[in-house]
């Protein structure tokens, strides 16, 4: 059984700090997925790492997957209240004619106050 | 278009009841997921529909029972449920086959069994 560790659980922050959220495994994964959920609502799709080493941004969001693909992180870089939600990270076995399934982290609720 | 639609939005049912959740998409997913997700915990993987046949069963009790009548819709009946099955159902979509495709969520269906 492939497990994602999310770390950490909780983060409460200012608005203006920076923040990283972190996506460990022992498993290799094909691909890492990076959503973010707001209460009450599903979780929205924030970007795909494929490549072991690749970095992607979305504006003041930095992501990483490790060399080894077995981690991933997320940089925010200052914070602002409208980021306050909660993080997931997802990886893919890789897929198959069955479906792509994901395995989840435990998710890092962040609440950015102003 | 990115979107999964999910009706209805919040649905209060006793223990006697049976009703129905429902999902569509149209962006020629050919693998479609339901999910339970309670409080501050991520989403669990129960169904996965592919090529409109059901691929994986994750020893959900058979109150659920999934259904998918052509590769945009997918049902989720329920009846005689418990107190403990009330949480946010969701479902996705993905595209099917070897590779990191993304899953996309929809915005849930909140249900609360009394």
């Amino acid at each position: 059984t492939q497990l994602l560790e999310q770390s950490p659980q909780f983060l409460s922050i200012q608005e203006g700090e920076n923040l990283t959220v972190y996506c460990n495994s022992s498993s290799v994964f094909s691909s890492l997925q990076w959503y973010r959920q707001e209460p009450g609502e599903g979780p929205v799709l924030l970007v795909t790492v494929v490549t072991g080493g690749e970095v992607k941004k979305l504006k003041r969001l930095t992501f990483q997957f490790g060399d080894a693909r077995k981690d991933s992180s997320l940089h925010i870089t200052a914070a602002q209240p409208g980021d306050t939600g909660l993080y997931l990270c997802a990886g893919v076995d890789g897929g198959n004619n069955a479906g792509n399934m994901l395995t989840f982290g435990g998710g890092t609720r962040l609440m950015v106050k102003p | 278009d990115t979107e999964v639609t999910q009706t209805p939005k919040h649905l209060v049912m006793g223990m006697t009841n049976k009703k129905s959740l429902k999902c569509e998409q149209h962006m020629g997913h050919r693998a479609m997921y339901w999910y339970k997700q309670k409080a501050k915990k991520p989403p669990e993987l129960m169904f996965v529909y592919s090529y409109e046949k059901l691929s994986i069963n994750e020893s959900v009790p058979s109150r659920f029972s999934p259904e998918c009548p052509n590769s945009s819709l997918l049902n989720l009946h329920l009846h005689a449920l418990q107190p403990e099955d009330s949480a946010l159902y969701l479902c996705a979509s993905s595209q099917v086959g070897i590779g990191g495709y993304e899953q996309y969520f929809g915005p849930g269906t909140r249900l609360t069994v009394t």
